[in-house]
């Protein structure tokens, strides 16, 4: 069993939609969890981190963690056609140094 | 701030040729330091990490090696390449156990 799960999509929003992006995951020790946003052909960029359950706000993304059912999702808001790439979920488990990645979710946003 | 350079950008090498990669960060002292690879359509693989000058941790059995001759220096090597070595390389940094990590601008290798 995967230990991160990700629909890999593509999950097509209009413009200015709200795009809901989520990831499970199986370890209960997991305690850090991070979202990554991938441009097709460049480097993964950091968006968000979430260590405590609940949301966490960042502009127009929010990160929202669900330890007692072992999800994360991220919430996009007015979402924008330079929002569309691919959305990795990872999480770090407790005393490690390791990322554990999922194989991502692909966004398109339609103008 | 704290800056990650990689390079070269891309590389076309033949079987059996070797590979000498290079990560160094700018701006931080003692990052633990990863290399990952990520092959077409798929997704990202731990292959080696260090928490220290020449301290080496292998994820996965291949013909890599990797080596941290610096603090901020981390290099990815291969005696001899084999076609399923072809892939985008991407090095990363964090400041410790349990932070987040920064990825560099990436290699992207074609073996022939």
């Amino acid at each position: 069993q995967k230990e991160v799960e990700q629909n890999s999509g593509p999950l097509s929003v209009p413009e200015g939609a709200i795009a809901s992006l989520n990831c499970t995951y199986s370890d209960r020790g997991s305690q850090s969890f991070f979202w990554y946003r991938q441009y097709s052909g460049k480097s993964p960029e950091l968006i968000m981190f979430i260590y405590s359950n609940g949301d966490k706000e960042d502009g127009r993304f929010t990160a929202q963690l669900n330890k007692a059912s072992q999800y994360v999702s991220l919430l996009i808001r007015d979402s924008q056609p330079s929002d569309s790439a691919t959305y990795l979920c990872a999480l770090l488990m407790d005393s490690s140094y390791k990322l554990i990645f999922g194989s991502g979710t692909r966004l398109l946003v339609r103008p | 701030s704290q800056t990650i350079h990689q390079w070269p950008a891309t590389l076309v090498q033949p079987v059996g040729s070797p590979l000498s990669l290079e990560c160094t960060v700018e701006g931080t002292s003692n990052p633990n330091l990863y290399w990952y690879r990520q092959a077409a359509g798929r997704g990202l693989q731990l292959l080696f990490y260090s928490v220290g000058i020449g301290q080496i941790s292998s994820e996965v059995p291949q013909n890599l090696s990797a080596s941290r001759p610096q603090d901020r220096q981390f290099i990815l090597s291969s005696k001899k390449l084999l076609l399923s070595d072809s892939g985008f390389y991407l090095c990363a940094w964090s400041g410790g156990q349990g932070a987040a990590q920064y990825f560099g601008p990436g290699t992207r290798l074609t073996v022939t």
